[in-house]
């Protein structure tokens, strides 16, 4: 058990709808990642916030939007949902800022969005 | 955009020892190389992390050389237990001056019996 608490574990919807996923970092840990994982694109780096505000940026949908809260939890909100968007999608946390820190990132279990 | 590259599987043995390679030719400046291990519907699990050189620790050794631009996770005396998928994570600066983490293509290690 990593610490990193994700719900749902699965979401089952319809394309066009909006979900949204949630992510609890580990006790301490500022920093939160998202990250998608479907069979033909391997592990895809979302996003990233470090205590509120984003940090980094990778190949994040405008469909998809992501914050992070006071109590440092975060959410990943998918909207116009499609059919390419089903996959894993992980959430990992560290304590510092990342990027250049030597920080070993602690993922979680995952949510699996299905989209039919 | 850098592009991490692995290879695609590898089959081993019990008891062997197995080397995976990591190409990643355009690694950020200062970042640190990552390795993970993924089993099926899991989360990716740290194994080791390492700037320069040799590191070692009680699963794993990384082998970095002077350019970085590689990186090969040696995994001593391999178990079925470790059949799983195995990832670089290294850092990239795009031209915007944004940072990404880019993952590797991820390496599938089937140990035989």
């Amino acid at each position: 058990d990593s610490g990193v608490t994700q719900t749902p574990k699965h979401l089952i919807t319809a394309t066009g709808q909006r979900v949204t996923l949630r992510c609890s970092p580990r006790s301490g840990d500022l920093s939160v990642y998202w990250y998608q994982q479907s069979l033909d694109q391997g592990l895809q780096f979302l996003i990233q916030y470090y205590n509120g505000e984003e940090r980094a940026k990778g190949n994040i949908l405008e469909r998809f939007s992501a914050q992070q809260f006071p109590d440092l939890h975060s959410e990943l909100n998918l909207s116009s949902l499609e059919l390419g968007d089903s996959a894993l999608y992980f959430c990992a946390s560290t304590p510092g800022q990342g990027a250049r820190d030597a920080n070993e990132q602690f993922f979680g279990p995952g949510t699996r969005l299905t989209v039919l | 955009l850098a592009k991490t590259t692995q290879p695609i599987s590898m089959d081993s043995y019990e008891g062997q020892e197995v080397n995976i390679t990591c190409s990643h030719n355009n690694i950020a400046t200062n970042d640190y190389i990552t390795w993970y291990q993924q089993f099926p519907s899991q989360g990716p699990r740290f194994i080791i992390q390492g700037y320069k050189t040799k590191v070692t620790n009680e699963v794993a050794s990384l082998f970095i050389p002077a350019d970085r631009k590689s990186s090969t996770l040696s995994l001593p005396r391999v178990s079925l237990s470790d059949t799983a998928v195995y990832y670089c994570l290294v850092g990239d600066v795009v031209t915007s001056g944004t940072y990404k983490y880019i993952f590797g293509t991820g390496t599938r290690l089937k140990v035989l019996a």
